[in-house]
């Protein structure tokens, strides 16, 4: 299986500020890397898929990249919205795996 | 729009079986697999297994094997998971998506609002 190593763990950033979260692949998985947003009590929401292509209605202030086995999630100009749990997910091959999630929360 | 949902919450007893189901709506059922998928607040989001909504073909995670069933009924769009000889380990929220393919990427574009199983004697 392949792992997928998300850090950081926590993250605490203010309103306006910009934050990047990494995720890390045990192998290339070749762009094919997803990341989600999680409110507390709903379901994961897509926000990117293939690395860096945003899904529809996400603000571009998310974005992503990277490649082979190393990606980044940045979002930048926090807004109050944001403030979430992000995980992202090997969309190469089964079984699908994620990361271990990062709290983003306001400091 | 596409909607995915799910059956209420389930309080069973250990060694029993829960069946959960996903109903949706605002789509062709047939145009895309289901997945499932677990969340726990120690070992976090785990990927089950999916279903192919045409074919009835599943793939099942090898950790699942043997826990969770997928099965479909193509007639009223929706799919099922069965959980068996259940434990508390088993105590999780329980999510079903579909999945987009393209190429080689594979994403959940679309969830469930999610079922609490509880497992508690």
């Amino acid at each position: 299986d392949i792992q997928m190593t998300q850090s950081p763990t926590s993250l605490a950033a203010s309103v306006g500020e910009s934050v990047t979260i990494t995720c890390l692949a045990s192998e290339d998985i070749y762009g094919s890397l997803v990341w989600y947003q999680q409110k507390p009590g709903k379901s994961p929401q897509l926000l990117i898929y293939g690395a860096t292509i945003l899904e529809d209605g996400i603000p571009s202030r998310f974005s992503g990249s990277g490649s082979d086995t190393q990606y980044s999630l940045k979002i930048n100009s926090l807004q109050p919205e944001d403030f979430a749990s992000y995980y992202c997910q090997n969309g190469l091959s089964t079984p699908y795996t994620f990361g271990a999630g990062t709290k983003l929360e306001l400091k | 729009q596409v909607q995915l949902q799910q059956s209420g919450a389930e309080l069973a007893k250990p060694g029993s079986s829960v069946k959960i189901s996903c109903k949706a709506s605002g789509y062709t059922f047939t145009s895309y697999d289901i997945s499932w998928i677990k969340q726990t607040t120690g070992q976090g989001l785990e990927y089950i297994g999916y279903i192919n909504t045409g074919s009835g073909g599943t793939y099942y995670n090898e950790k699942f094997k043997g826990k969770a069933t997928l099965t479909v009924d193509k007639s009223s769009s929706t799919a099922f998971m069965q959980l068996s000889s259940l434990t508390p380990e088993d105590t999780a929220v329980y999510y079903c998506a579909t999945v987009t393919m393209m190429g080689d990427w594979n994403w959940f574009a679309y969830w469930g609002q999610g079922t609490l199983v509880t497992v508690s004697s």
